[in-house]
């Protein structure tokens, strides 16, 4: 399968503490993009890397995220002191260069307690 | 500003043709885009429209847009049970960002 992958895809945690998750986008796709989904609602974008370069974050994303694409390739998305109104679906997506197309992955469903 | 709209219901019966209608506020869009979201499930890529373009046609899907309006519709035809999802309208941006519209659920009933 060479489609966008997320790792986990549930992910339960306690109020205050921290998560992490993972994304691999389709090989030789040098754009990867996160966005965030809560019920009832459609994606919001927070934040998007050309390679390793985190090009731009949405004003979503507080000082608790921090997002990360060392070596261009992977991503991860790191949540701090996670509280309630951080639940939702985390949805990872990645694009060829200079193209407007992008492929979404399954997402990670974060529940907050 | 960016602001999608989406009429959030849609009931369809299989075999008939669906068709599902949004608004978008910004006129920089570059692309305009149909995604499909089954229970569960990621987002799923079903077509787009370049914005200087007034019709696409791929298979059973027909977008159509009125960019003076600033309106864009999917029609589905042929309508079946595999097709209820939630369709998601959204705009692209050169900045390549995508700004979602809330969803239109549609249930295909036999």
């Amino acid at each position: 399968d060479t489609g966008v992958s997320q790792d986990p895809r549930h992910k339960i945690t306690k109020r205050g503490q921290n998560v992490t998750f993972r994304c691999d986008p389709i090989s030789e796709h040098n754009r990867l993009y996160w966005y965030r989904q809560t019920l009832g609602q459609g994606p919001e974008f927070l934040t998007y890397f050309q390679n390793e370069a985190q090009l731009e974050k949405s004003r979503l994303l507080s000082d608790r995220f921090s997002a990360e694409r060392p070596k261009g390739s992977f991503s991860t998305l790191e949540i701090q002191r996670t509280e309630q109104g951080d639940s939702a679906m985390y949805l990872c997506a990645s694009s060829f260069p200079e193209t407007y197309r992008q492929y979404f992955g399954p997402g990670t469903r974060l529940t907050v307690t | 500003g960016e602001d999608v709209e989406q009429s959030l219901f849609l009931s369809v019966r299989e075999g008939d043709s669906s068709v599902i209608n949004c608004t978008y506020t910004d006129s920089s869009s570059t692309y305009l885009y149909w995604y499909k979201q089954e229970p569960g499930a990621g987002l799923q890529l079903l077509t787009y429209i370049f914005s200087n373009m007034d019709m696409k046609q791929d298979q059973r899907l027909t977008v159509l847009l009125n960019k003076k309006d600033k309106h864009l519709s999917l029609r589905i035809a042929d309508t079946q049970t595999g097709d209820s999802a939630i369709y998601f309208c959204a705009e692209g941006f050169n900045d390549y960002k995508l700004s979602f519209g809330a969803g239109t659920t549609v249930t295909v009933r036999a």
